[in-house]
């Protein structure tokens, strides 16, 4: 089955802390990962993808197929970083998104 | 550019009644997908249109349909609404294709009472 798991419902740090979102994914191909973010009142945003292994304000995700994970990681956390975060799966052909729980993270002052 | 919008913002239904949700695409988007988001839950896979055909379901019953028109906007329908239909509807526009980005809209919220 198509699945994809972020085990913590809320990550709470410091700010300047070191920050690790967990996401594992189940699927039998290829996949396509994603990051999604919602900040406090604005619309679900795409925040990176695995496939232009870029980093977007100062986050990066590497895709670990032995693992089948996709962790999300960021070396000093900001409190403009408290935001839901989804891992999602794109599936198929039609690229609907699978996507995880979501993990609230918390940055603390 | 646009970005996508969807009307209403909010209703509330009561059990049995029937609904449409409204999505207007990013300009320039041909692919619409729907999802339906749970109070704490992640967003869940309704249905996806592509140039006015559906092109790829999600395990949802067939009381929840859509249509997509020419100008690419969109709608969903429920019928004979359950109180567990009472969530979040998503609806995001994208370019066809598993690596392209959705472009998601702010969300109806719908309670059925």
């Amino acid at each position: 089955a198509q699945r994809v798991t972020q085990p913590e419902k809320l990550l709470s740090v410091f700010k300047g802390a070191p920050v690790e979102l967990k996401c594992n994914y189940s699927y039998s191909g290829s996949p396509e990962l994603f990051w999604y973010v919602q900040y406090s009142r604005q619309r679900l945003q795409l925040l990176l993808r695995h496939i232009s292994r870029e980093s977007i304000k100062g986050f990066t995700a590497d895709l670990n197929k032995g693992e089948t994970s996709f962790h999300l990681k960021k070396p000093f956390a900001q409190e403009e970083d408290s935001a839901m975060y989804y891992c999602a799966l794109s599936s198929g052909n039609t690229g609907k998104l699978i996507f995880g729980q979501g993990t609230t993270l918390q940055v603390k002052p | 550019e646009t970005g996508v919008t969807q009307s209403p913002t909010h209703l509330i239904k009561t059990r049995g009644q029937q609904v449409t949700l409204r999505c207007s695409s990013q300009s320039g988007h041909n692919t619409v997908s729907w999802y339906q988001q749970a109070l704490g839950q992640g967003p869940q896979f309704i249905f996806q249109y592509y140039r006015e055909e559906e092109n790829g379901r999600g395990n949802f019953p067939p009381r929840f349909s859509g249509l997509q028109f020419p100008n690419y906007s969109s709608e969903l329908n429920v019928n004979a609404l359950e109180l567990d239909d009472s969530a979040l509807y998503l609806c995001a526009s994208s370019l066809a294709g598993p690596e392209s980005e959705q472009y998601f809209g702010p969300g109806t919220r719908l309670t059925v009472t």
